[in-house]
């Protein structure tokens, strides 16, 4: 079974900031670890993923995340906000011992960055 | 993402009435999804298509039926409408995982509300 937990349903930061959304996951295998971003009235858009290798993985728009095996997380960071970064991000997980090949999306998380 | 098209945009409709949903794709890609997105809960999946024969069940399958006409288009059918149905509908395309990639195209979604 696989699984992904967003534990903040908002996050708020000042513009200039770093910031962080978290992301958690449970697979019984290795994962795939995705980050989607949207904004308001779109689609989700991919922003990066973790396949295998390097822990930190660079993506769109200035974000990266980094995988951590021993805490299971995979947090997405910028080091200095945009009030254009604010939108809803979505946290994903696939087992790669998993059949399906089908993720698991997290609830999201809103983030507001405070001009 | 253009190339993921979803037809009608926004939708009112009455418990009751038949409603379908319509996507299409130019991306070339096997796999479709149908997803409903609700506040709090994040993307719940409903059906999924690996190719024009292959119809599966996602987790909240109940009420909603589908149609893979053609490698691009992927149709989500409500027989009978009902207002806890109302939600924002997405739809998703991404090719095989052969290659490890399995980032998701999502379309720009469906607003769909039932009195």
């Amino acid at each position: 079974a696989q699984s992904v937990a967003q534990p903040e349903d908002q996050v708020n930061v000042a513009e200039g900031n770093p910031l962080t959304v978290k992301c958690t996951y449970s697979v019984s295998g290795n994962p795939y670890l995705f980050w989607y971003v949207q904004y308001p009235n779109r689609g989700l858009q991919f922003l990066l993923k973790y396949i295998t290798g390097d822990n930190l993985v660079k993506g769109s728009y200035g974000f990266e995340a980094e995988f951590n095996k021993s805490q299971t997380s995979f947090h997405l960071k910028k080091p200095s906000a945009l009030v254009s970064d604010s939108a809803l991000y979505f946290c994903a997980v696939r087992d790669r011992a998993g059949g399906s090949y089908i993720p698991t999306f997290g609830r999201g998380t809103s983030l507001i960055v405070h001009p | 993402d253009a190339d993921v098209t979803q037809t009608p945009r926004n939708r009112i409709t009455k418990t009751g009435k038949r409603i379908m949903l319509e996507c299409s794709q130019t991306k070339g890609h096997d796999r479709m999804y149908w997803y409903r997105q609700d506040p709090g809960l994040g993307l719940r999946l409903i059906y999924y298509s690996f190719d024009v024969k292959d119809i599966n069940k996602g987790e909240i399958s109940d009420g909603y039926s589908v149609s893979r006409q053609a490698q691009a288009k992927f149709s989500l059918s409500l027989e009978s409408a009902i207002p806890n149905q109302t939600a924002l509908y997405f739809c998703a395309t991404s090719d095989s995982p052969s290659g490890a990639t399995d980032t998701q195209y999502f379309g720009p979604g469906t607003r769909l509300t039932v009195l």
